[in-house]
């Protein structure tokens, strides 16, 4: 699998844009860019994920650089229980369809009041 | 649906016992996973299974862990003997694949283990 990088710790204000960025510059070409997010005392939490084109929904946006070795999670309007750790991990379907995630130490936001 | 359910939430034991922790996937759900989590080592995945039947237990620390599952609504994670390196929280996870699929993997709240 690619290696992800993504900063340890991040702020943001409540009620702003929180900018989540990740590198994975090994990616390669079949590989999806997923996000997940672990709130304290609970599981994984799945939040987007993506291959080349960038992705909305109802908890975030993923955007992907043309060259597809950088991404960024956006979450538009941060409150307080936005307040994790997410986890960018890429991963290719292996042939037994199983797509098991393997996920690194991810970025922990803090939202502040 | 509940979500993947996961019991006991916290388990205190002392060296050398045994302990049972049990997971009931999300009905419908073809893939079952046990992970672990420590702050050294974060997620690990340990084990899982495809429509009941173990596919890769290679994360398995060593031979004093055994995974089952039984039956399609039901796994259990054993530990046995137990051992204060043990502690961790374990996390079910469970989801529903088409092969070369792209899908959400749905977690359980976790057991947090202590051995002491």
């Amino acid at each position: 699998d690619a290696k992800t990088t993504q900063p340890p710790s991040m702020d943001c204000a409540e009620g702003r844009a929180a900018n989540l960025p990740c590198n994975h510059s090994t990616i390669s070409g079949n590989e999806y860019v997923y996000w997940y997010r672990q709130i304290h005392s609970q599981g994984p939490q799945y939040i987007i994920h993506g291959l080349k084109n960038n992705e909305t929904n109802e908890m975030a946006s993923l955007i992907i650089t043309e060259d597809r070795k950088s991404s960024t999670l956006i979450l538009p309007h941060a409150t307080l229980r936005d307040t994790a750790v997410y986890y960018c991990i890429v991963r290719l379907p292996d042939q037994t369809g199983a797509n098991n995630l393997f996920f690194g130490t991810g970025t922990r936001l803090t939202v502040i009041p | 649906d509940a979500g993947v359910i996961q019991s006991p939430r916290h388990e205190v034991t002392e060296m050398g016992q045994e302990v049972t922790l049990r997971c009931k996937p999300i009905s419908g759900h073809d893939y079952l996973f046990w992970y672990r989590q420590t702050m050294m080592r974060g997620l690990e995945l340990l084990i899982y299974f495809n429509n009941n039947v173990p596919i890769d237990d290679s994360g398995m620390p060593e031979d004093r862990f055994s995974a089952k599952m039984p039956n399609a609504s039901f796994s259990t994670l054993k530990i046995q003997p137990s051992e204060p390196r043990d502690s961790a929280v374990y996390f079910c996870a469970s989801s529903f694949r088409r092969r070369g699929s792209n899908e959400k993997l749905f977690f359980g709240s976790g057991t947090q283990l202590s051995v002491l």
